[in-house]
């Protein structure tokens, strides 16, 4: 079956650092979504790709946040300079996206991140 | 703007016994409305989702839920818990648009005892 990769599945780092992490979709899906988990709360959503392009960044902190998927396949969310309250669970999903259909969301493993 | 709320973050039941999960939403237009379950350190597992097809919604693990507009509710339901169903439990509301964000309630810790 196939399965939303995600790695580093758990990041320590200190604030100021630079992060990255990493999203594979499943194969075929159009539609990627990066999630933040604050501990005790319900995922947000961070960003969204329709192929290589975003769709809403609305909620994602364009000062220290990056977010990119070049090829419309793998993507890459970054966090520099990391704060304190960055520490949190990093959740990437992936749809088909297929025009007219609202379709289910897979969720990858997630990486946890704590910034010291 | 839409949104869910889970009433209750901790439920506890007996193995056996009734699940009753509780979700109410807000949005302004017929919404799409899900159940994910999601295990420590681990991603979310869609255990339903409503459509706006048939109200009563089956879904894995022997879970269900019912879609009442009348009631603004969403809730899951499980004749017989078990032990194997303790984890974390979100319920979650999209627009109709293709491939729209899901927006989150805050969660059900469940826990299932001896």
């Amino acid at each position: 079956e196939a399965e939303v990769a995600q790695s580093p599945r758990y990041k320590i780092t200190e604030k100021s650092q630079a992060v990255a992490f990493w999203c594979d979709p499943i194969s075929g899906h159009a539609t990627l979504y990066w999630y933040r988990q604050i501990l005790g709360q319900g995922p947000e959503l961070l960003v969204q790709f329709q192929d290589e392009s975003v769709v809403d960044d609305s909620q994602l902190p364009k000062d220290r946040f990056s977010a990119e998927r070049l090829k419309g396949v793998d993507s890459t969310l970054k966090i520099q300079p990391a704060e304190l309250g960055d520490s949190a669970m990093y959740l990437c999903a992936s749809s088909r996206g297929l025009a007219g259909r609202q379709e289910t969301q897979y969720f990858g493993p997630g990486t946890r991140l704590l910034v010291l | 703007a839409q949104s869910v709320t889970q009433l209750g973050s901790h439920v506890s039941v007996s193995e056996g016994a009734l699940v009753l999960l509780r979700c109410n939403y807000s949005s302004s237009v017929p919404p799409y409305l899900f159940w994910y379950v999601q295990y420590p350190n681990q991603g979310l597992q869609l255990l339903l989702k409503y459509t706006s097809a048939a109200t009563l919604v089956k879904g894995i693990n022997g879970f269900e839920a019912e879609f009442k507009k009348s009631e603004t509710s969403f809730h899951l339901t499980k004749p017989s818990a078990h032990m194997s169903d303790a984890a974390e439990y979100f319920c979650a509301v999209s627009d109709t648009g293709t491939a729209s964000k899901l927006t989150f309630g805050t969660g059900t810790r469940l826990q299932v005892t001896l």
